[in-house]
């Protein structure tokens, strides 16, 4: 199993802004995945991180609004760049591994 | 394509009380994972069950159970003698190995006391 931790848990923020959401895994997972849950909402991806380039992003989502990091096996960014409160979201990093799905404790965005 | 369909938006129950969560899906996959997952009020993914195409075996743990059926594409989920604590939305999610989770809507759970 894999074990997610990230960070911040909850932020508010202002408009215009960035805030960078940092997941790291405590092993080597496959895929690391990025998602926004908004108010109410189901779980929207929004990019698989590939480690050592650059992310694939699902339609409606750019790499300019999220850029995404992942440097190694076990470590990811998120940004989300220019804020509006249409950004208010939970944001939740997931883990892949052997085909199980781990998942972060989320980050709760509120833009004002 | 994928898809979850968890055509119940909210069940509210009184606790002690049997509900089944129902999730139909989508593929053409032949081997594929399903997953349950609970979200409290907190925001947190709880993982409940991983079961892969080939096993069709129905589990037990608890006061869960899951009913996976590949005739209908469905895979449900049962709570036994409700609890408080179970009031969460409940998500469905289906993914082929490596691909990234297609979730259903999702199902508000409300147990009173």
């Amino acid at each position: 199993s894999a074990v997610i931790s990230q960070k911040p848990s909850r932020d508010i923020c202002q408009r215009g802004t960035s805030l960078t959401i940092q997941c790291q895994v405590d092993s080597q997972v496959t895929m690391m995945f990025w998602y926004r849950q908004q108010p109410g909402q189901s779980l929207t991806l929004i990019a698989t991180a590939n480690q050592g380039s650059e992310a694939t992003y699902e339609s409606g989502f750019v790499i300019d609004k999220f850029p995404i990091s992942r440097p190694n096996l076990t470590f990811s960014t998120l940004t989300v760049s220019n804020m509006s409160p249409e950004d208010s979201s939970i944001y939740l990093c997931s883990g892949h591994l052997d085909a199980e799905a781990f998942f972060g404790q989320g980050t709760r965005l509120t833009v004002v | 394509a994928q898809k979850v369909t968890q055509a119940q938006t909210e069940i509210s129950v009184v606790e002690k009380e049997d509900v089944t969560l129902d999730c139909v899906y989508e593929t053409r996959d032949t081997t594929y994972y399903l997953f349950w997952y609970k979200q409290p009020p907190s925001g947190e993914l709880v993982f409940l069950i991983r079961r892969n195409s080939f096993d069709e075996q129905n589990e037990i743990s608890g006061r869960y159970s899951w009913n996976f059926q590949k005739s209908t594409s469905s895979f449900n989920f049962t709570i036994t003698a409700s609890q408080v604590v179970d009031s969460a939305v409940y998500f469905c999610a289906l993914n082929t190995g490596f691909q990234k989770l297609v979730f259903g809507t999702g199902t508000r759970l409300l147990v009173s006391p």
